[in-house]
């Protein structure tokens, strides 16, 4: 059974760091892609990143572009977000997905993590 | 950007009713790239249709998706109370900024 679980959401001050991570399990984590998908109170689900499987690729949307980085690490099949510069906009419930064989949908999710920005 | 509208914002209707949920793209768009999903409070959301018509492993057949174009659409024939959740669906637009667009939803209430 394909399991996603992420943690690390919390409160946070405007400009501080926070780094989320996506323990997975029930499929071969390193032949897939992964993304963070995030939904702020009140409106519907935005695209965050995608990591292929091998790490080699990422793609961000521009609200995040150079602010946050996706990472994972396949020897602990574990997914990473680390977010920096935090704004209040950037307030959401965060939610780790997968990808099958194409990227066209996301076949398996997590349950979500939230994360607060304020002060 | 593709925006995905969905219609209604809102439905209120009883067990063994018929659902149907409406997205609309504001663009005409490849039918072979839009999804839709079942969203439960606290759960993750779950996989229901790809490829506007084809059911993901394990979904029952009485929900059922179509349309092409712009206009897409959502059935579940016979409500169950299991059922009542947020229905969003999705496009990937190859190429575009960004490549993956949800809408907004639909939420399918206890009348």
């Amino acid at each position: 059974e394909v399991q996603m679980l992420e943690s690390g959401g919390g409160l946070v001050q405007p400009g501080g760091s926070l780094r989320l991570s996506c323990a997975a399990s029930g499929f071969t984590f390193s032949s897939y892609a992964v993304s963070w998908v995030r939904q702020a109170p009140g409106k519907g689900l935005e695209w965050v990143s995608s990591i292929s499987g091998s790490g080699a690729a990422t793609y961000y949307a521009d609200s995040v572009k150079g602010r946050f980085t996706i990472s994972r690490d396949n020897s602990n099949n574990t997914l990473y977000l680390q977010m920096n510069s935090l704004r209040a906009e950037d307030t959401a419930v965060y939610y780790c997905a997968k990808f099958p064989a194409q990227w066209l949908v996301f076949d398996f999710w997590g349950q979500g993590t939230l994360v607060t920005v304020s002060s | 950007e593709i925006v995905l509208t969905q219609s209604p914002g809102m439905l209120s209707l009883s067990p063994g009713e018929r659902a149907t949920l409406s997205c609309r793209a504001s663009q005409r768009v490849s039918s072979d790239y839009l999804a839709w999903y079942q969203h439960k409070p606290g759960q993750a959301p779950r996989l229901l249709i790809y490829g506007a018509s084809t059911r993901a492993t394990g979904i029952p057949d009485r929900f059922s998706g179509y349309g092409s174009g712009t206009d897409f659409t959502l059935t579940i024939t016979r409500l169950e109370p299991e059922d009542f959740a947020v229905y969003f669906c999705q496009y990937y637009g190859a190429g575009r900024s960004p490549p993956w667009t949800f809408g907004q939803g639909t939420k399918v209430e206890i009348k």
